[in-house]
């Protein structure tokens, strides 16, 4: 039984190209949350997403980020035109419902992205 | 103000050791405390859980829950070198939406 599974581990890419991170929730999971996370920081809620629907999408910058999550395939995270400042660790999380207590989230391994 | 905050250490203690790792919040609306160690270049995973105020424990962790002081903390027990972690501490009013602390690195030495 796969957990939460993030593609790629490590991303490098130049300032101004496009990065797409992939998540694939657990299995029986349909809510699927995106967080970022910086050195010395907590984890800062971006986006949740269910089965072709943004729920909340109130900690993604309005510029050059967005998410899906389709009928078929992993949820995505593209971020267009990338800075120096996008260089952080990006963590999915999966739930089977749109609950964050209980059983909690269950986390992938993350993506780490950093922008030269 | 961060709503969840924890004093970021590093703390280091010695094998055997009870370590309590502590965090304070600002929100008085969140309900639901939870409590996730992460182990370097790996994702959070949930340790404990608990939405009443007391103690909840859990084998060798205890997690405390004071609603009035708006405080929580987490005692390890017989701390091992596996514990040598991030432990983040998350809060929550309910529903999806869960606010992070920076969290606390702990080391145990062997």
């Amino acid at each position: 039984n796969a957990g939460v599974m993030q593609n790629p581990r490590h991303l490098v890419r130049r300032r101004g190209q496009e990065a797409r991170l992939r998540c694939s929730p657990m299995k029986g999971h349909s809510h699927v949350y995106w967080y970022r996370q910086l050195p010395e920081e907590g984890l800062k809620f971006m986006v949740y997403l269910q089965k072709e629907n943004i729920i909340d999408e109130s900690g993604m910058p309005k510029e050059r980020f967005s998410a899906e999550f389709p009928k078929e395939g992993p949820s995505i995270l593209r971020i267009q035109q990338v800075v120096r400042g996008d260089s952080a660790a990006y963590f999915c999380a999966s739930s089977p419902n749109g609950e964050a207590t209980g059983y909690g989230y269950t986390f992938g391994s993350g993506t780490r992205l950093t922008v030269v | 103000q961060k709503e969840v905050e924890q004093d970021p250490g590093p703390l280091s203690v010695p094998e055997g050791a009870i370590v309590s790792l502590n965090c304070t919040y600002s929100n008085s609306a969140f309900q639901y405390f939870m409590w996730y160690r992460q182990y370097s270049r790996k994702g959070p995973e949930l340790l404990m859980y608990t939405y009443s105020s007391g103690n909840k424990e859990d084998g060798r962790f205890t997690a405390q829950l004071n609603k009035a002081s708006q405080y929580v903390s987490l005692l390890i027990r017989d701390s091992q070198p596996s514990d040598s972690a991030t432990y983040l501490c998350a809060a929550t009013t309910g529903g999806f939406k869960t606010i992070f602390g920076a969290g606390t690195r702990l080391f145990v030495k062997a």
